[in-house]
């Protein structure tokens, strides 16, 4: 295992579609995160699950977001009726829970929404 | 509310030293990161502090003090390839926020030869 993994890497969709995202944490980790980063800002918190348990969310999550981890391994961010603000970079990281709880990220998700 | 400050822009010169400050105001404290973020790449881990005082790794160190809510990155000896973006960060206390961590906006440092 040699780290997060994100699929897929790039989506180009038009205003309207639904996309999904999927996240393969590292396989020891059991806590995962979903954060949107847009051009020159810091990662934002989305979401983020212990096992299959989603413990929080964002209140600047939409409706139309919504993330599962049914497993308690991989995770999907599904996007609803895209609109062109959601363009942004998708990043999802994961880590043990514990007293640093050091986030590993992915290499993320880049959406454009036409 | 959370706010995490830093400056957006710093240059530095190769082989020189730079300090990139961050001060935070937020309802609780659990720790505070600091982040490299190459380009288009992800995030990449740099140090972590939960305690008053410096902590040194390598080339980079990280000093915080809680009471003034303010942290530094060092980082000595610049090499071209640390030109990258800094994310200073901050884990709020508490319940289901324990392990949510809030972002600076990153200072991008550009290293001139």
């Amino acid at each position: 295992d040699t780290g997060v993994s994100q699929d897929p890497r790039h989506k180009i969709t038009k205003r309207g579609q639904n996309v999904t995202f999927r996240c393969d944490p590292i396989s020891e980790h059991n806590r995962l995160y979903w954060y949107r980063q847009t051009l020159g800002q810091g990662p934002e918190f989305l979401t983020y699950f212990q096992n299959e348990a989603q413990l929080e969310k964002s209140r600047l999550l939409s409706d139309r977001f919504s993330a599962e981890r049914p497993k308690g391994s991989f995770s999907t961010l599904e996007i609803q009726r895209t609109e062109q603000g959601d363009s942004a970079m998708y990043l999802c990281a994961s880590s043990f829970s514990g007293t640093q709880n050091e986030q590993f990220f992915g290499p993320g998700t880049r959406l454009t929404v036409l | 509310g959370q706010n995490i400050d830093q400056p957006t822009e710093m240059t530095a010169t190769e082989g020189a030293i730079v300090q990139i400050n961050c001060t935070y105001q937020t309802s609780g404290f659990n720790g505070l990161f600091w982040y490299q973020q190459h380009a288009g790449e992800a995030p990449t881990f740099l140090s972590y502090n939960v305690l008053d005082g410096l902590e040194e790794k390598g080339r980079f160190s990280s000093f915080l003090s809680r009471s003034k809510g303010y942290s530094y990155l060092l980082l000595k000896e610049l090499q071209m390839k640390d030109s990258a973006s800094y994310l200073c960060a901050v884990r709020p206390r508490g319940g289901s926020s324990a392990s949510k961590i809030i972002f600076g906006s990153g200072t991008r440092l550009s290293i001139r030869p």
